[in-house]
């Protein structure tokens, strides 16, 4: 079993729709949660953090998170069609240098 | 300017050839990493660096070796390519400090080994 699943989608959806990207995990030891998103042919780029549980809220984008649970996710409000990308979450623990654990990835298509 | 940038950005060889794929960085940060990026597996640290003289193996090393020839500079290199290290493969760096170590991504590699 992955310590990260991801469903890879494609999903697609019309321009203005709620999104909702989602991820579990096995390990409760994770404290820190991401989530980058990836355009075509480009490497992932940060768009959000979140330490432990709770919700954090950027613009049209909102991170929550469920410890006990062990599911994250991201809300993606009036969905644009420059929101179309693979957005991958991410995962690490606490205190010093932890690797980052990633998911596979889920891509995400916003129709016109 | 791009802050982290490969060469090259595309690259096809033949099995048994070494490659040599590069990384710059010009953000200032002390770590770098490589992953590779492959259909259904993500991505997974090949290796990482915190400075120049520490250089650590990652997830999946075996087939690559890297050198650090400068703080902002990374390079890995496929001593003889197998056409099973086709992938997309991901320079990183981050710096110490914030609340976690958040990555920044070079464009990406696309290596084919035929």
């Amino acid at each position: 079993q992955k310590e990260v699943e991801q469903d890879p989608g494609p999903l697609s959806v019309p321009e203005g729709a709620i999104v909702s990207l989602n991820c579990t995990y096995s390990n409760s030891a994770f404290q820190y949660f991401m989530w980058y998103r990836q355009y075509s042919r480009k490497g992932p780029e940060l768009l959000m953090y979140t330490y432990s549980s709770g919700n954090k809220e950027d613009g049209r984008f909102t991170a929550q998170v469920d410890k006990s649970s062990k599911y994250i996710s991201l809300f993606i409000r009036d969905s644009q069609p420059s929101d179309s990308a693979t957005y991958l979450c991410a995962m690490s623990y606490s205190g010093g240098y932890q690797k980052v654990t990633f998911g596979t990835g889920t891509k995400l298509q916003v129709i016109p | 300017d791009a802050d982290v940038t490969q060469t090259p950005r595309n690259r096809i060889t033949k099995t048994g050839k070494r490659i040599m794929l590069e990384c710059s960085q010009t953000k200032g940060h002390d770590r770098m990493y490589w992953y590779r990026q492959d259909p259904g597996l993500g991505l997974r640290l090949i290796y990482y660096s915190f400075d120049v003289k520490d250089i650590n193996k990652g997830e999946i090393s075996d087939g690559y070796s890297v050198s650090r020839q400068a703080q902002a500079k990374f390079s890995l290199s496929l001593e003889s390519a197998i056409p099973n290290q086709t992938a997309l493969y991901f320079c990183a760096t981050s710096h110490v400090g914030g609340l976690t170590d958040t990555q920044y991504f070079g464009p990406g590699t696309r290596l084919t080994v035929l």
